[in-house]
This record gives structure tokens, sequence and C-alpha cells, in this order.
């Protein structure tokens, strides 16, 4: 079974901090997303990340992926309150087509 | 540019009764998935089909079932419906070619 960790679940930062949040999984893959959740909304799509070694940025959040480690980090840069929301890494394994879902972090930016 | 769409927004039901979740894709893309989101909970996938065909699926329950018709989009029926039916019910589109899944709206699930 397809294992999506995330940690943490839970950040509380302060604007202008600075801050990592990791993905570790269980499987085969190089297809890894970062979805942006805001309460009761549209999952909206931040990053795709398809190779080892894939580092995108926009704004002020870098995605980046290691295949061998099975690892994905969302390192956020001089935090705003406008970035709280959860946000969410996704796997989707060598062995299928759907996108298998971490738990999630929710992210509050307190001034 | 056209997005995925998703209807009802929101819909109520009584325990036991049906419901039908409807999703038009993305011009052009030819894999939907459903997604179940409960409270405070990460999405969990359902069902997807690809070309008309199901193509993989997850923790659907038998109460469920769903198909993708000839225009490609997807119905998401729903059977003696629980409480614990109560979500967010996501469905997303894709291309083959393409490796990115974009998201609807969401049909909000209230089961009384």
């Amino acid at each position: 079974e397809l294992k999506v960790e995330q940690n943490p679940l839970f950040l509380s930062m302060q604007e202008g901090k600075n801050y990592t949040i990791y993905c570790n999984y269980s499987t085969t893959s190089d297809r890894l997303y970062w979805y942006r959740q805001d309460p009761g909304k549209s999952l909206e799509s931040l990053f795709v990340l398809l190779s080892n070694g894939a580092v995108k940025q926009e704004g002020r959040l870098m995605a980046s992926l290691d295949t061998k480690a099975r690892l994905s980090t969302l390192h956020i840069t001089a935090a705003v309150h406008d970035l709280s929301a959860t946000y969410f890494c996704a796997v989707v394994p060598d062995s299928g087509y759907a996108l298998n879902f971490g738990k999630g972090t929710s992210l509050l930016v307190t001034p | 540019a056209a997005g995925v769409i998703q209807s009802p927004r929101h819909l109520i039901k009584e325990k036991r009764e049906t419901a039908t979740l409807k999703c038009y894709p993305i011009p052009r893309h030819d894999t939907v998935y459903w997604y179940q989101q409960g409270p405070g909970q990460d999405p969990q996938f359902l069902i997807s089909f690809y070309e008309k065909m199901q193509s993989d699926k997850g923790s659907i329950p038998d109460r469920f079932s769903a198909q993708q018709f000839s225009d490609y989009h997807s119905e998401l029926n729903m059977s003696s419906l629980e409480l614990g039916d109560s979500a967010l019910y996501f469905c997303a589109s894709s291309s083959l070619m393409n490796t990115e899944a974009f998201f609807g709206q969401g049909t909000r699930l209230t089961v009384v």
C-alpha cells in the first residue's frame, strides 16, 4: 500500500520567516504534485515535479524532488499571510494513474 | 480557459436516498478521476476512467458506481446514502499525454 507522509501536519509561522514542509512516499514514483487548498475550496495545482532533482519556484514557494530518497520538500521563503492554507503533496505511483495524497499541512501565517 | 465543471455544487439528501454527481472535464481531456474529501481529511481516490473505461479503482463503496459517457462527462451515482457519505466530492481531469490533473470546484454533499 502506498503511503504518503507529510510533516508537519500543522504549522504556525510568523510573517517573514522561512520554513520547509516535507513529503515522504513509500513506492517508486517520478511524479509528485503539490496542491494548495483554501477552506471549502478546490485544489489548486502549485507544482508538478517529474524527475529526480527537479526544482521549481513560484513566488515565495519552491518545491524539489529526490526520487532516490522518495522525498519532496516545499520551502516557504519570507512567509506572508496570503500563504495561509492547507498544502497537500500527492504521488502517482509507477504502477497506477491516480493521485495519492498526503494528510496535508495546515499552514497559518501570523503577523 | 475552460475548467472542470461539476454539478450540482451543493446537495442535501436524506439517509437511504440516492444522489448523482456530474463532472464535465476540460475539453480534449480523456481521463476523469473522482475523489472524496471528508471534513479535515485528505482527498481519497474513488475511481477513474480513461476513454470511457474504468482505469483504476480506489476506496469506492459498493453502494457507489460511476461511468464515463461518450462525450467524456462522468457521473458518480451514490445509493443508500449514509451520514458518513457527507463530504466534498471532487472530479479531476487530465489528458493521458499530459501529466497534470485539474480539479473541479467540487460538490458538497450533506446527508441528513
